[in-house]
């Protein structure tokens, strides 16, 4: 059962414009949430996290908001640059585990 | 530091066969996790070692088992491979238990199986 879930499996974006990433989950259990990123042939990179006490962190170019009662978490990325380009893995911790999404391929254009 | 270091990279074998990951943390990290990557599925956790236990589990058949030496370095096994089982495994490691700190993944094993 899957309990961190990416909707879209795939995101186009012009460079300078702003990419935003969704990722619901089910379980109200879930006290801390996680962006990984990943390249081809590599492992995924920490990217940015939010407790679930905060409803906003930011980092950079890199935003991550929180709305706990509608079980959703978005990242922003702006301006999305032509390295941005990977696949972006939502997670969750609970259970003393991460759950992670099935990923967004995330494509900024030239 | 060194990062997470897998190996072997790539490998190929038939179904029927059995196999053996391994996996070596960053140094100081006690806590290993093991992931199953396929395409559309994500990452779907297999277990978790921390001192060399068990601690955590995923819903993965019997045929896929692990362990964790003393020093911290991690190896899973599956036996009786299926074409099912073809995938990209990866594994993470953390300073804390229940992999609950940041997770340092390691570039992963390529499994194929035919």
């Amino acid at each position: 059962d899957q309990q961190v879930k990416q909707n879209s499996p795939s995101l186009s974006v012009q460079e300078g414009r702003i990419s935003i990433l969704n990722c619901d989950y089910t379980n109200s259990m879930f006290d801390y949430f996680l962006w990984y990123k990943k390249y081809p042939a590599e492992g995924p990179t920490f990217l940015i996290s939010i407790s679930s006490i905060k409803d906003k962190n930011e980092d950079g170019r890199f935003t991550v908001f929180l709305n706990k009662s509608a079980k959703h978490l978005s990242l922003h990325i702006v301006p999305s640059q032509p390295g941005d380009s990977a696949v972006y893995f939502c997670a969750a911790r609970g259970d003393y585990k991460l759950s992670f999404g099935a990923g967004t391929t995330v494509t900024v254009r030239a | 530091k060194a990062g997470v270091t897998q190996t072997p990279r790539y490998l190929i074998k038939t179904r029927g066969q059995q196999v053996t990951l391994s996996c070596s943390p960053i140094s100081g990290h006690r806590s290993v996790s093991w992931y199953q990557q396929t395409p559309g599925q994500g990452l779907q956790f297999l277990f978790e070692y921390f001192s060399e236990t068990q601690r955590n589990k995923g819903n993965f058949p019997g045929r896929f088992s692990g362990r964790q030496f003393s020093n911290s370095r991690s190896e899973m096994n599956v036996s009786t491979l299926e074409l099912g089982d073809s995938a990209l495994y990866l594994c993470a490691s953390s300073s804390l238990e229940g992999g609950v700190g940041e997770l340092f993944f390691g570039e992963g094993s390529r499994l194929t199986v035919l």
